[in-house]
């Protein structure tokens, strides 16, 4: 069965380090997003994106954050200068439809949890 | 505020017993309402979904929730617990944009 895939599942990194978390969408989706829940938190959504753009963000994804789909099958968040609050588990999820008016399924990888010391 | 509010952090119950997961939401706009079920060390699984056809949903493993207008209620069911109920559910929402909202989550146990 065609699943997203996510790495590193664990990252340990020192405050002020750069992170690139990967995601592999399943291959016909369309729109691909990325979640992230601080432990004992809600998820929370992060970024939306189709048709190579950024479609919506939150108010969490700041200039710190970035996306990217550099080559058609991966997906990309990266952190540019971490934080300690930007410690928690990193989810992407993708979708054939979107959600919202196309209310598309959501396929989620396992995340991938970061640590920031 | 457009919001989603799961009572419960915890429910437990025993094998054999019904499931009442609790949902309700905000909004001034007809809303999507998903539930997400997550099991140790996975992603999030879609359960099942309301779009606005009929408002009894049923969906995987024998789970259905119903969509009540009046009481701005999405609350999930099952008649019989099984010791592989046992995960996290989370209820979600949007509103025609691209952004799901999710709940706090509630944690089922199921004893034997």
């Amino acid at each position: 069965e065609p699943e997203v895939t996510q790495t590193p599942s664990h990252q340990v990194t020192q405050m002020g380090q750069e992170v690139i978390l990967r995601c592999v969408p399943i291959s016909n989706h369309l729109y691909f997003y990325w979640y992230r829940q601080i432990l004992g938190q809600k998820v929370e959504f992060l970024v939306s994106f189709y048709n190579n753009e950024i479609s919506e963000k939150s108010e969490i994804f700041d200039d710190q954050f970035s996306v990217e789909r550099p080559d058609g099958s991966n997906f990309t968040l990266k952190i540019r200068s971490t934080k300690l609050e930007d410690s928690a588990m990193y989810f992407c999820a993708s979708s054939e439809l979107g959600t919202g008016f196309n209310t598309g399924e959501l396929f989620f990888g396992e995340g991938s949890r970061l640590t920031v010391l | 505020a457009q919001s989603v509010t799961q009572l419960g952090s915890h429910v437990s119950v025993s094998e054999g017993a019904l499931v009442l997961l609790r949902c309700n939401y905000s909004s001034s706009v007809p809303p999507y309402l998903f539930w997400y079920v997550q099991y140790p060390n996975q992603g999030l699984q879609l359960l099942l979904k309301y779009t606005s056809a009929a408002t009894l949903v049923k969906g995987i493993n024998g789970f259905e929730a119903e969509f009540k207008k009046s009481e701005t209620s999405f609350h999930l069911t099952k008649p019989s617990a099984h010791m592989s109920d046992a995960a996290e559910y989370f209820c979600a929402v949007t509103f025609n944009t691209d952004k799901l909202i999710f709940g706090t989550g509630t944690r089922l146990q199921v004893f034997p």
